[in-house]
C-alpha cells in the first residue's frame, strides 16, 4: 500500500526562523511529488511540485528518491506561512494519497 | 474564471437518512475526484471520473457510496443509510490532463457532512 508519513503533527517556529516540513513516501513506481497548502478559511491548493523545480513564496522541496523523502524547506518563516500542509504522492498519474498534514504556525 | 464549487457547504442528516452531495467541476475539465476527509486527517481518495466513465472507485469505503457524473460534468456523491464513521468533509477536485500535463487538482470548497 502506498504511504505518506508527515511525522509532525504541529510545528511551531518563530517568524524569520528557517522551517522544515518532513515527508516520507513509500516507493511504488515513480510518483510526481506535489505539496498543497491549506489556509485558513480557504480551500486546499497547489504549493509546488518537484517536476517544475520552482520555488513559491519561498519554499523549496527537495525530492531524495534514496530516502524517498520530499522535505519543505524555508529559510525564513513569516506569519502568512501559518496554515496547513500537505504532501501529496500522485501515483497512477491520477490518484493523490495525502499525507495527514502538519499545522504550521509562525509566531510573531 | 469561476473555480470547483460544491452544495451543499454543510449538511445534517440523520443516521439511516440518504445524502446526495454536488460537485460542479472548472468548466472544461476532463478529470474529476472525490477525497473524504476526516477530522485531523488528510485527504482520502475516493473515485475518479474523466468525462462521464468512472475509471477508479477502489476508494468507496463500500457499496453505500455511490457517485455518478453522466454528462461528464456536474457530479454527484451519493451516501445511502448514512452512519456517523460518513462524517467528515467530502472534497471535490478537477483537472484538465490535456492542458496540464503536470496534473494538478483543483479543489472545491469541500462539503461537510453530520450524521447524528
Amino acid at each position: 500500500a502506498q504511504r505518506v508519513t508527515q511525522p509532525e503533527k504541529l510545528l511551531s517556529v518563530f517568524k524569520g526562523a528557517p522551517v522544515e516540513l518532513k515527508c516520507n513516501y513509500s516507493y511504488s513506481g515513480s510518483p510526481e511529488l506535489f505539496w498543497y497548502v491549506q489556509y485558513s478559511r480557504q480551500r486546499l491548493q497547489l504549493l509546488l511540485r518537484h517536476i517544475s523545480r520552482e520555488s513559491i513564496k519561498g519554499f523549496t522541496a527537495d525530492l531524495n528518491k534514496g530516502e524517498t523523502s520530499f522535505h519543505l524547506k524555508k529559510p525564513f518563516a513569516q506569519e502568512e506561512d501559518s496554515a496547513m500542509y500537505y504532501c501529496a504522492p500522485l501515483y497512477n498519474f491520477n490518484k493523490f494519497y495525502f499525507g495527514s498534514g502538519t499545522k504550521l504556525n509562525v509566531k510573531p | 474564471g469561476a473555480g470547483v464549487s460544491q452544495s451543499p457547504r454543510y449538511k445534517v442528516a440523520k443516521r439511516g437518512q440518504d445524502v446526495a452531495l454536488r460537485c460542479d467541476p472548472i468548466s472544461g475539465h476532463v478529470s474529476l475526484f472525490w477525497y473524504q476527509q476526516a477530522l485531523g486527517q488528510g485527504p482520502e481518495f475516493l473515485t475518479y471520473f474523466q468525462n462521464e466513465a468512472q475509471l477508479d472507485k477502489s476508494g468507496l469505503p463500500s457499496d453505500r457510496f455511490f457517485a455518478e457524473r453522466p454528462e461528464g460534468s456536474v457530479s454527484t456523491l451519493k451516501i445511502q443509510r448514512t452512519q456517523q464513521e460518513d462524517s467528515a468533509v467530502y472534497l471535490c477536485a478537477s483537472s484538465s490532463p490535456t492542458r496540464d500535463i503536470q496534473r494538478e487538482q483543483y479543489f472545491g470548497p469541500g462539503t461537510r457532512l453530520t450524521v447524528t
